[in-house]
C-alpha cells in the first residue's frame, strides 16, 4: 500500500520569504501522479500543483514549484515570495492506478507580516 | 467556473437523527469521492464511485452510513442514526479519473457536521 509522509507538522515564515514543504512517499508503482493541495481557514481544499511521475521536468505554477526526486521518492513544494494568503494547511497526495488519492497528514504553514 | 457544490454547509443535529449530505459533481466528471476530515484522523476516504457505480466503500461504517448516486448530477451520503463521533467535516470531490485525466480531484466546500 502506498504511504505519504509529511514530517513537518508546522512551519512559519515571514512575508516575501521562500519556504519549502517536504513530502516523501512509498510506492511500487511506476506510473503515478503527485499533488499538493492547500486548505486555508475557509476549509476549501484547493489543488495547487500536480506532477506526473513520467515527466522529469519539475512542475511550476506561478510562485509554486516542486522538486520531484523520483528515485528518492521525494516531492517537495517551494513557495516563493510568500504572501499572507498562503497561510493554510498543505497536503501532499499520491495518485496511483486506482484513482484514489492517498493524502499525507498535512502541514500547517503560517505566513507572518 | 465549474465547481463541486455541497449542501448543507453546516449541520447541527441531535444524536440518533438521520443526516443527509448532498453533492453535485462537476459536469462531465465520472468519479466521485466522499471524505471525512477530523483533527485526529485527517482525511479519510469513505466511498468512491465511477460512472455512478460504487467501487469502494471500505472506509465507511456500513451499519450507519450509506452513499449513493441517484444520477450523474447528485451524490448523497446518509448517516442513520447519527452519533457524536460522526462530528467532522465531510467533503465530496469529483474528477475525470486516470483514463481521461491526471487523477486530480476537485473538492467541494465541505459540510461541517456536529452531532450533539
Amino acid at each position: 500500500a502506498q504511504t505519504v509522509t509529511q514530517s513537518q507538522p508546522e512551519m512559519s515564515v515571514q512575508e516575501a520569504e521562500t519556504v519549502t514543504l517536504s513530502c516523501t512517499y512509498d510506492t511500487s508503482e511506476n506510473n503515478y501522479y503527485l499533488f499538493w493541495y492547500k486548505q486555508p481557514p475557509s476549509r476549501q481544499m484547493i489543488l495547487v500543483i500536480r506532477q506526473e511521475a513520467y515527466k522529469q521536468q519539475n512542475a511550476t505554477e506561478n510562485r509554486f514549484s516542486v522538486n520531484f526526486q523520483k528515485a528518492a521518492k521525494s516531492f517537495s513544494l517551494k513557495i516563493s515570495d510568500s504572501q499572507l494568503g498562503d497561510t493554510a494547511m498543505y497536503f501532499c497526495a499520491f495518485g496511483g492506478g486506482s484513482e484514489k488519492l492517498v493524502f499525507g497528514k498535512g502541514m500547517k504553514l503560517t505566513v507572518n507580516p | 467556473d465549474a465547481r463541486v457544490t455541497q449542501t448543507p454547509r453546516d449541520k447541527v443535529t441531535e444524536m440518533g437523527q438521520e443526516v443527509t449530505m448532498r453533492c453535485q459533481p462537476i459536469l462531465g466528471h465520472n468519479t466521485v469521492f466522499w471524505y471525512r476530515q477530523t483533527m485526529m484522523q485527517g482525511l479519510e476516504l469513505l466511498a468512491y464511485f465511477r460512472n455512478r457505480a460504487p467501487l469502494d466503500d471500505s472506509g465507511m461504517p456500513k451499519d450507519r452510513f450509506s452513499a449513493e448516486m441517484p444520477d450523474a448530477t447528485l451524490a448523497t451520503l446518509k448517516i442513520q442514526p447519527s452519533e457524536p463521533r460522526d462530528s467532522a467535516v465531510y467533503f465530496c470531490a469529483s474528477g475525470l479519473g486516470r483514463t481521461s485525466g491526471g487523477g486530480e480531484q476537485f473538492f467541494g466546500p465541505g459540510t461541517r457536521l456536529t452531532v450533539l
